[in-house]
């Protein structure tokens, strides 16, 4: 079973525009990863938000954490054709047993038509 | 540096038959760890190798099974393969798996078809 939920399940932009996608979690955590991942492939790292951190920024991404509420968003701006894929939140527990386990949500597709 | 590779990309067995899937970290990686992918599921956590020993395991039957070598390659076995188990079979490595920081990088992937 999934650790939480992504919101929206799918989101459809225009090139330029903004992209917000959420997750949601259930236990406490050590961090969260956002990945995302072309068309069936591997998945690509895109950015770690510890849980003492609040906001974090790469590149056109922006990445924001709130523990109290078990709950994430990622932002991409000036959206691109080429982000279009699936984009998946993972968590990793709090504890030290949780020994190379990422828990995902269930993804967001986003599709950028040029 | 070379990334994560798997072999072999695509597989396709039939029912009953057994898989062997391959998994190489990146250089100096030691922790590495399998998932499943399917579109009813999602991503599931198979198993976790750290210096050859499994530290963790999900929720998966005794028909999934794994190890690592010395060198931190690690394979996957699957037994009497079901038609459930065709999926996306990812492999990551980490640099160790501790504190707050523990990145994970995947591998392309095997795409296994049971028929």
């Amino acid at each position: 079973s999934q650790q939480g939920e992504e919101d929206p399940q799918a989101l459809s932009i225009q090139e330029g525009e903004n992209a917000t996608m959420n997750c949601s979690y259930k236990t406490s955590i050590n961090n969260l990863q956002w990945y995302r991942q072309n068309s069936g492939r591997g998945l690509v790292h895109l950015i770690l938000i510890r849980s003492n951190e609040r906001e974090k920024h790469s590149g056109r991404l922006r990445v924001t954490l709130d523990t109290s509420k078990k709950s994430s968003s990622l932002l991409i701006t000036a959206s691109r054709a080429a982000d279009t894929a699936s984009y998946f939140c993972a968590t990793t527990g709090a504890g030290g047993t949780s020994y190379g386990k990422l828990t995902f949500g269930q993804g967001t597709i986003l599709t950028v038509h040029p | 540096k070379a990334g994560v590779t798997q072999t072999p990309r695509y597989l396709i067995k039939t029912r009953g038959q057994q898989v062997t899937l391959s998994c190489s970290p990146i250089s100096g990686h030691r922790s590495v760890s399998w998932y499943q992918q399917t579109p009813g599921q999602g991503l599931q956590f198979l198993f976790e190798y750290f210096s050859e020993t499994q530290r963790n395991k999900g929720n998966f039957p005794g028909r999934f099974s794994g190890r690592q070598f010395s060198n931190s390659r690690s394979e996957m076995n699957v037994s009497t393969l079901e038609l459930g188990d065709s999926a996306l079979y990812l492999c990551a490595s980490s640099l160790v798996w501790q504190g707050l920081d523990n990145e994970q990088f995947f591998g392309p992937g095997t795409r296994l078809t049971v028929l």
